[in-house]
């Protein structure tokens, strides 16, 4: 059974500095990784994916992925509180849409 | 991505009733697919909606419980049957519009049931 694993936290930064949010996956097949943001009460918004091994920066946020390690992180730089919120890791298989997402880590930067 | 829309957006309903969930998707789309979000849980995937024929559930979920409509490619529906407390959920309606597997999700209906 493919798991996702997350730290559920509450994980608290104060404002201006780096958040560091982690994930393992258990199976070796994962192709590509999903995060994503909810808000309370919102849907999940897509931040960024990642499928080749290494970093891939957007804007603040940078994933790392190490398929060795079965990990994947997301950096947030310059944290805001207006990215607190529910961060959701996600891993598909090479050739399947579906996403098998991990339980997600709650974010919450302080002003 | 895509434009991905829902309703309703919540809604109360009684215990032994249904109810119809809509998703409008402003393009076509081949894959389409309906998640549910337990209060405080992550997303489980219910089904798979294909287009033109019936669609694949996931374990744990039954057609004659969730059964699904996807009669083209930019809508779909997933109806919640004779529902209970447990069926109190965020049901998402998700597409795939992405080379790399990227899933987009509609706003989400959120539902009671008392």
């Amino acid at each position: 059974q493919k798991e996702v694993e997350q730290n559920s936290g509450p994980l608290s930064v104060p404002e201006g500095a780096i958040a560091s949010l982690n994930c393992t996956y258990s199976d070796r097949g994962s192709q590509s990784f999903f995060w994503y943001r909810q808000y309370s009460g919102k849907s999940p918004e897509l931040i960024m994916f990642i499928y080749s091994n290494g970093d891939k920066e957007d804007g603040r946020f940078t994933a790392q992925l190490n398929k060795a390690s079965q990990y994947v992180s997301l950096l947030i730089r310059d944290s805001q509180p207006s990215d607190s919120a529910t961060y959701l890791c996600a891993v598909n298989t090479a050739g399947s849409y579906q996403l098998t997402f991990g339980k997600g880590t709650k974010l919450s930067v302080i002003p | 991505s895509a434009v991905i829309s829902q309703k309703p957006s919540r809604d109360i309903c009684q215990r032994g009733t249904s109810l119809t969930i809509q998703c409008q998707v402003d393009s076509q789309v081949t894959m389409m697919f309906w998640y549910r979000q337990q209060p405080g849980q992550s997303l489980t995937l219910i089904a798979t909606a294909n287009q033109g024929s019936e669609a694949t559930y996931e374990s744990g979920f039954v057609i004659d419980k969730f059964p699904i409509s996807r009669p083209n490619l930019t809508f779909s529906t997933l109806t919640v049957s004779n529902m209970s407390p447990e069926d109190s959920s965020i049901y998402l309606c998700s597409v795939a519009a992405g080379g790399h597997g990227e899933l987009f999700f509609g706003e989400g209906s959120r539902l009671t049931v008392l």
